[in-house]
């Protein structure tokens, strides 16, 4: 596509229950990243791919979080038993070539607002 | 630890020039750049410095230099659309992205 796609652009849902965040970056990308945003701060990294492989999961604050991309495309972030705390922005980003993992332009796509009630 | 600081905020007039700067304390260095943020929107890169001196770009120029852990964001002739927030962010020696909080920078007539 011609830009990062993310779905949904809003997801609120109720303590407890698990929640399934997709990203579709651009084509031909090898490097999908998800970070989280709070307001006013800048991202803060969950995980990385290159194609199919999962790279650096260091940023996942739990075993609650996980990330697949198993066809090295889409991406889905899920977070099972969701807890209040989890409310943010949940960013995709997407480079090209991936041989120097963050040192290249990232491009971003709208995210997800994650609202847990 | 690693750190990087930015103002928080910053007004500026339109027409004139704004430097945004951001000083970092990271373990190595790999590179650094600038991303501007719209209120609500993703983040859209702006520039890549990994060498040091100062790289122009249109109205946008940015500054890098590594002794001193040291970049800025020069903004000409400012236009209302470039209220946005500018984020710095490091690549250090792990290929980890360190990023700053962003500065939010007001534009007013």
């Amino acid at each position: 596509g011609a830009g990062v796609s993310q779905s949904p652009r809003y997801k609120v849902t109720k303590r407890g229950q698990d929640v399934a965040l997709r990203c579709d970056p651009i084509s031909g990308h090898v490097s999908l990243y998800w970070y989280r945003q709070a307001l006013g701060q800048g991202p803060e990294f969950l995980t990385y791919f290159n194609y199919e492989a999962q790279q650096d999961k260091s940023g996942l604050p739990n075993d609650r979080f996980s990330a697949e991309r198993p066809e090295g495309s889409i991406s889905t972030l899920t977070i099972q038993r969701t807890e209040q705390r989890d409310s943010a922005m949940y960013r995709c980003a997407s480079s090209l070539r991936g041989s120097d993992p963050f040192a290249e332009k990232l491009f971003f796509g709208s995210g997800t607002q994650l609202s847990v009630l | 630890g690693q750190n990087i600081d930015q103002p928080t905020e910053m007004t500026a007039t339109e027409g004139a020039i704004v430097q945004i700067n951001c000083t970092y304390q990271t373990s190595g260095f790999n590179g650094l750049f600038w991303y501007q943020q719209h209120a609500g929107e993703a983040p859209t890169f702006l520039s890549y410095n990994v060498l040091d001196g100062l790289e122009e770009k249109g109205r946008f120029s940015s500054f890098l230099s590594r002794s001193k852990g040291y970049s800025y964001l020069l903004l000409k002739e400012l236009q209302m659309k470039d209220s946005a927030s500018y984020l710095c962010a490091v690549v250090d020696s792990n290929y980890q992205l360190i990023w700053g909080a962003g500065t939010k920078l007001i534009i007013k007539p």
